[in-house]
């Protein structure tokens, strides 16, 4: 079965900082997602990621706090700008992918902890 | 937009007796229904997912019900392991349009299968 991979698995990061994380698949994808999970709360939608052009932002979620590119479509990356404390959360990839019945699956997800 | 309300919030049970997890739906146009197991430490893993045109779907001791017109979803699980510990998410989609792949997460259920 299909493998997807995102780095860093895990971070640290000081408040004020930013951190770039990797989602990379090992076929090709229709769709893929960034979905937020807060400690102990559920998966929030952040956007969609479109391949070669920007992505589709939810309710809530704005491209100057969590900037997004995918340039092909086997990757894709998230960028959480201007980290607070309030921002640590697990990251979360899901794919479509392209020769299936519509699935989504999700990565392992980056666990990030803001200080 | 789609709520999704996801019931109980915890379920304790003696391992070999049933689980089921109940969830209700607000948007009528939702038609695909995905149940996620998720460990500690790991993503959402997809168990069983039904689409609006079956009213039942079964894979070995895991099923799922769908009610369209109460708007409601149940996840089954018979003669529960304690590897079934958990936490169980439902969500609800729509396909096609703008919509088309983005999930809408229940609240979770943690459920505990005791030896």
């Amino acid at each position: 079965s299909a493998v997807i991979s995102q780095k860093p698995s895990r971070d640290i990061c000081q408040r004020g900082t930013s951190l770039t994380i990797q989602c990379q698949v090992d076929s090709q994808v229709t769709m893929m997602f960034w979905y937020r999970q807060q400690p102990g709360q559920s998966l929030t939608l952040i956007a969609t990621a479109n391949q070669g052009s920007e992505a589709t932002y939810e309710s809530g979620f704005v491209i100057d706090k969590f900037p997004i590119s995918r340039p092909n479509l086997t990757f894709s990356t998230l960028t959480v700008s201007n980290m607070s404390p309030e921002d640590s959360s697990i990251y979360l990839c899901s794919v479509v992918f392209l020769r299936g019945p519509g699935t989504q699956y999700f990565g392992p997800g980056t666990r990030l902890l803001v200080l | 937009g789609e709520n999704v309300e996801q019931h109980p919030s915890t379920l304790s049970v003696q391992e070999g007796d049933s689980a089921v997890i109940k969830c209700t739906y607000s948007d009528s146009a939702s038609n695909y229904f995905p149940w996620y197991k998720q460990e500690l430490g790991k993503g959402p893993q997809l168990i069983i997912d039904i689409r609006s045109n079956v009213g039942e779907k079964k894979d070995q001791r895991i099923a799922v019900t769908l009610n369209k017109t109460a708007k409601h979803f149940s996840l089954h699980i018979t003669e529960t392991q304690p590897e079934d510990s958990a936490v169980y998410f439902c969500a609800a989609s729509k396909a096609g349009g703008t919509s088309y792949g983005k999930l809408t997460f229940g609240q979770g259920t943690i459920l505990t299968v005791h030896p």
